[in-house]
């Protein structure tokens, strides 16, 4: 069975920080990985999708990398933003045909301070 | 283009009620997966149906089951409701099965859940 783990699960920084948050799974045979973020009350955002023979994928100061023989995905954030104070979601989709659909990780936290 | 829409967003229930939540996917996306989310189990998969037929179903008792409609419309309902089933519950749409296409997911707000 899949898991996913994600640390830290809280982070705060100041503004401006440079920052990568750590995701690990167990199962290397995935079809994709996503990162999420979700909001308070608020359902979840997609901000990127590796697909398991990709290596990276970046969205302007997003940045995540895939290394799925050692089973880790770091996303990181370049110069961060009070507004980027969310919690990160990371997802592995496996390759059995979606038959567990996406497994979570329980998320990092993540606060910026102003 | 309209996101993913679900109603309703809040709902309170008694234990042993049963309640359906609807989910409407984002135009021409022919999947719909439902996740609850809770504080101590995080996201956890429940179903994912495609084309009016369940593809792929998580560890979840029979309590929970869905359905999907010709125009992809989901709902998901639960029968005798537990304490325990108090979470957001959240439906994500695609255009093809999760797993064989390259397509992200798309989520709704979620419908918040509370059983007393």
């Amino acid at each position: 069975k899949q898991e996913v783990t994600q640390i830290p699960a809280a982070l705060s920084v100041p503004e401006g920080e440079n920052l990568v948050l750590n995701c690990s799974f167990t199962d290397s045979a995935i079809y994709n990985l996503q990162w999420f973020r979700q909001d308070p009350g608020k359902g979840l955002t997609s901000l990127l999708l590796i697909q398991s023979s990709q290596r990276e994928q970046t969205s302007g100061r997003l940045n995540a990398s895939l290394d799925k023989s050692s089973g880790r995905s770091t996303l990181y954030i370049a110069a961060s933003q009070p507004g980027d104070s969310a919690t990160y979601l990371c997802a592995v989709g496996g390759s059995g045909g979606g038959a567990d659909g996406l497994t979570f990780g329980k998320g990092t936290h993540l606060i910026i301070q102003p | 283009k309209a996101g993913v829409t679900q109603t309703p967003r809040y709902l309170i229930k008694t234990r042993g009620q049963q309640v359906t939540l609807s989910c409407s996917p984002i135009s021409g996306h022919r999947s719909v997966s439902w996740y609850q989310q809770t504080p101590g189990q995080g996201l956890q998969f429940l179903f994912e149906y495609f084309s009016e037929t369940q593809r792929n179903k998580g560890n979840f008792p029979g309590r929970f089951s869905g359905r999907q409609f010709s125009n992809s419309r989901s709902e998901m309902n639960v029968s005798t409701l537990e304490l325990g089933d108090s979470a957001l519950y959240l439906c994500a749409s695609s255009l093809a099965i999760v797993g064989e296409s390259t397509d992200t997911q798309y989520f709704g707000p979620g419908t918040r859940l509370t059983v007393l």
